[in-house]
C-alpha cells in the first residue's frame, strides 16, 4: 500500500525566503509522485509531477522538487517565497504506480508567508 | 492542459434528500474517473474509482449505497449522495484520466452542505 507523510502541518517563511515543504512516501511499486496546491474553497492545481524521468522536476510558479529514491523523499522547494504562494500544499503518490490511477494524499502543509 | 468541470460548485440541501454532482471531461475521453472527499482542513480521501461502462470500485469504508457513482459515458461521471445527512457535508472533488495519461485532471470541487 502507498502512503505519504508530509512533515509539518504548517510552515511559515518570510517573503523572499526559501520555501521547503517535506514529503516522504512509501510505495510498493516505482512511484509516480505529485505536488498540488489548493487555495481556499478551490480545487487542486498541479504544481509538478515525477514520472520516473529526471529526478529534479521543475514545475509552475518557480517550484521544483527532487526525487530521492534512497531517502524515499520528494521535497518541494522554491528559492524565493511570494505572498501569493500562501496556500495548502499536498504531496501525493499514485496508488497503482501510473499516472492515471487513484492518488494517496499526504495530510497537507499550510504555507504561511510573512511580509 | 485537459479540463475537468464539476457542477454544481456548491449546493445546500435538506437532510434526507439526495444530491447529484456531475463531473465532466470537456476536451478528452476519460476512461477512468475518481471521486475524492475532503473534510474541512483535512486531506483528500479517495472514495471510489469508476471506469466507463463498469461498476465503480469503492474504497474500504465508503458506503456504495450511500454514494452512488455512475460513469455512463467517456465524458461524464456522476456522484449521487442519497438520503444526505449533515455528516455528509464536505468538499467533493473528482478527477479524470485516460489510459496512458501520466496524470489525472481535477475538477474544481463541489461544496455540499446538508442542513
Amino acid at each position: 500500500a502507498q502512503s505519504v507523510t508530509q512533515l509539518g502541518s504548517h510552515v511559515s517563511v518570510s517573503e523572499g525566503a526559501l520555501v521547503l515543504l517535506r514529503c516522504n512516501y512509501s510505495s510498493s511499486v516505482p512511484p509516480y509522485l505529485f505536488w498540488y496546491v489548493q487555495y481556499p474553497n478551490q480545487g487542486l492545481q498541479l504544481l509538478l509531477k515525477y514520472t520516473s524521468a529526471a529526478t529534479l522536476v521543475k514545475g509552475i510558479n518557480g517550484f521544483e522538487a527532487e526525487f530521492k529514491k534512497s531517502e524515499t523523499s520528494f521535497h518541494l522547494t522554491k528559492p524565493s517565497a511570494h505572498m501569493s504562494d500562501a496556500a495548502e500544499y499536498f504531496c501525493a503518490v499514485s496508488d497503482g504506480g501510473g499516472g492515471a490511477d487513484g492518488l494517496t494524499f499526504g495530510k497537507g502543509t499550510h504555507l504561511i508567508i510573512q511580509p | 492542459g485537459a479540463v475537468v468541470s464539476q457542477h454544481p460548485s456548491w449546493v445546500i440541501c435538506k437532510s434526507g434528500t439526495s444530491v447529484k454532482i456531475e463531473c465532466r471531461s470537456l476536451d478528452f475521453q476519460a476512461t477512468t474517473m475518481f471521486w475524492y472527499r475532503q473534510f474541512p482542513k483535512q486531506s483528500l480521501m479517495l472514495m471510489a474509482t469508476s471506469n466507463e461502462g463498469s461498476k465503480a470500485t469503492y474504497e474500504q469504508g465508503v458506503e456504495k449505497d450511500k454514494f452512488l457513482i455512475n460513469h455512463a459515458s467517456l465524458t461524464l461521471s456522476t456522484l449521487t449522495v442519497t438520503s444526505a445527512h449533515p455528516e455528509d457535508s464536505s468538499f467533493y472533488i473528482c478527477s479524470a484520466a485516460h489510459t496512458g495519461n501520466t496524470e489525472a485532471f481535477f475538477g474544481q470541487g463541489t461544496r455540499l452542505t446538508v442542513v
